[in-house]
């Protein structure tokens, strides 16, 4: 089983909808991250959270809410979801219980979401 | 200035020629850097860390030179790396510490 899951995998929704991707680890891992990817514009990050009590803003927050439920979920909501968040959606894992040096993330699979 | 740029390639190589992709960084103060590898609609995977005094992973080399602020990788070409390379860096400062940031990646399609 893959140590990163995220539901779904594939989403098309309406203007105006509210979606909630979600992501689940069984990494152990305190540190998780949501990023969007655009074509010819990378990774960027959307909100991070470094324990269940921690949650901070990205680079591109605007738009979006995210809930840690527990160490292991971590979901993103999109309230009134718009054209321009048409993306494909990562969330990722990192742990840093062992230092700085070692902050590897690890990826889910990803979630294509299309706005109409 | 961006923070991590690389060439967006495509760089279209034969099957064993020796590629070197190249990577600039701003932040004067990171730590940690990574060549990840994603291929087309995939996630990023960790290809490898790179090292202060560089480092070999088979066929593939990393080096940095910390006073250029300037990564490259070095691939000895097989069919099955084609695939985007994405040069990542962390952040060390504040309440970051430990977030990452992506380069827009370099395509590489190597050819029979």
């Amino acid at each position: 089983d893959a140590d990163v899951t995220q539901t779904p995998r594939n989403r098309i929704t309406k203007t105006g909808k509210r979606i909630m991707l979600e992501c689940s680890q069984t990494k152990g891992h305190d540190r998780m991250y949501w990023y969007r990817q655009d074509p010819g514009l990378g990774l960027r990050l959307i909100y991070y959270s470094f324990d269940v009590k921690d949650i901070n803003k990205g680079e591109i927050s605007d738009g979006y809410s995210v809930s840690r439920q527990a160490q292991a979920k971590f979901s993103l909501s999109l309230e009134s979801a718009i054209p321009n968040q048409t993306a494909l959606y990562f969330c990722a894992t990192s742990d840093l219980s062992r230092g700085i040096s070692t902050d590897t993330q690890y990826f889910g699979p990803g979630t294509r979401l299309t706005v109409l | 200035r961006k923070e991590v740029e690389q060439d967006p390639g495509p760089f279209n190589v034969p099957e064993g020629a020796t590629v070197a992709f190249n990577c600039t960084y701003s932040n004067s103060a990171s730590q940690s850097f990574f060549w990840y590898r994603q291929d087309c609609r995939k996630e990023p995977k960790l290809l490898m860390s790179v090292y202060s005094s560089g480092n070999e992973d088979g066929r593939f080399t990393a080096q940095l030179n910390r006073a250029s602020q300037y990564i490259s990788l070095l691939i000895n070409s097989k069919l099955s790396d084609s695939a985007t390379y994405l040069c990542v860096v962390n952040i060390d400062y504040g309440g970051s510490q430990g977030n990452l940031i992506f380069g827009k990646g370099t395509k590489l399609s190597v050819k029979p």
